[in-house]
């Protein structure tokens, strides 16, 4: 149980692309997921926490008109990466919580590899 | 402020144990998580741990002080495909996850 879905799984496109990235949680309703971003050798940053049916909560200096987020259901929230620029290219990973509170591991979607030309 | 220290990098021989240590300050505390990630791939979650004490789960144990603000995550009978980057992770009083650079594990034959 517990799957989550992302996709795609790579993405090359030039520069000023925007780029969608989906998570669906396959096999249970997700209130909360979470956008990830990691450079190579490095560790997850989180981006943004996405609840259903409200707008997403942005980490200190990412900009939210840059990284738009979606999350109209809860089996799915999407990540857009508008104008995408070279130094947008990244791993993007987004994980989903199953209920509210407490103890919940994050279950994670596969990334998306960006790279941005 | 908020900091999760483990090692970079660690090298161990198949078949043998290594232990990944991993030192927290968090504001709260609702637990700490250990995930494995190989390279290219997302992370997989393997324990939590909010109580003190070992929870044991195969070859891979996860152990809790929080008076010392100290885990690790001890792996028998290591297998080569054990070789990835290990996440600790803590949980605060907001429920949201704060996490560590990763442990590099390398097993050697």
């Amino acid at each position: 149980g517990a799957v989550v879905s992302q996709h795609p799984s790579w993405v090359i496109c030039k520069s000023g692309t925007s780029v969608k990235i989906e998570c669906r949680s396959l096999d249970f309703q997700a209130t909360t997921m979470f956008w990830y971003r990691q450079f190579p050798k490095q560790s997850l940053m989180l981006m943004a926490t996405s609840n259903e049916g409200s707008k997403a909560t942005y980490e200190q200096g990412v900009e939210k008109d840059k990284f738009l987020i979606n999350h109209a259901s809860l089996t799915l929230s999407t990540l857009t990466v508008t104008s995408a620029h070279p130094e947008d290219s990244s791993f993007y990973i987004c994980s989903a919580l199953s209920g509210t509170g407490g103890y919940q591991p994050q279950h994670f979607g596969d990334g998306t590899r960006l790279s941005i030309l | 402020g908020q900091n999760i220290d483990q090692p970079t990098e660690m090298t161990a021989t198949e078949g043998a144990i290594v232990q990944i240590n991993c030192t927290y300050q968090t504001s709260g505390f609702n637990g700490l998580f250990w995930y494995q990630q190989h390279a290219g791939e997302a992370p997989t979650f393997l324990s939590y741990n909010v109580l003190d004490g070992l929870e044991e789960k195969g070859r891979f144990s996860s152990f809790l002080s929080r008076s010392k603000g100290y885990s690790y995550l001890l792996l028998k009978e290591l297998q080569m495909k054990d070789s990835a980057s290990y996440l600790c992770a803590c949980m605060d009083s907001n429920y949201q996850l704060i996490w560590g650079a990763g442990t590099k594990l390398i097993i050697k034959p």
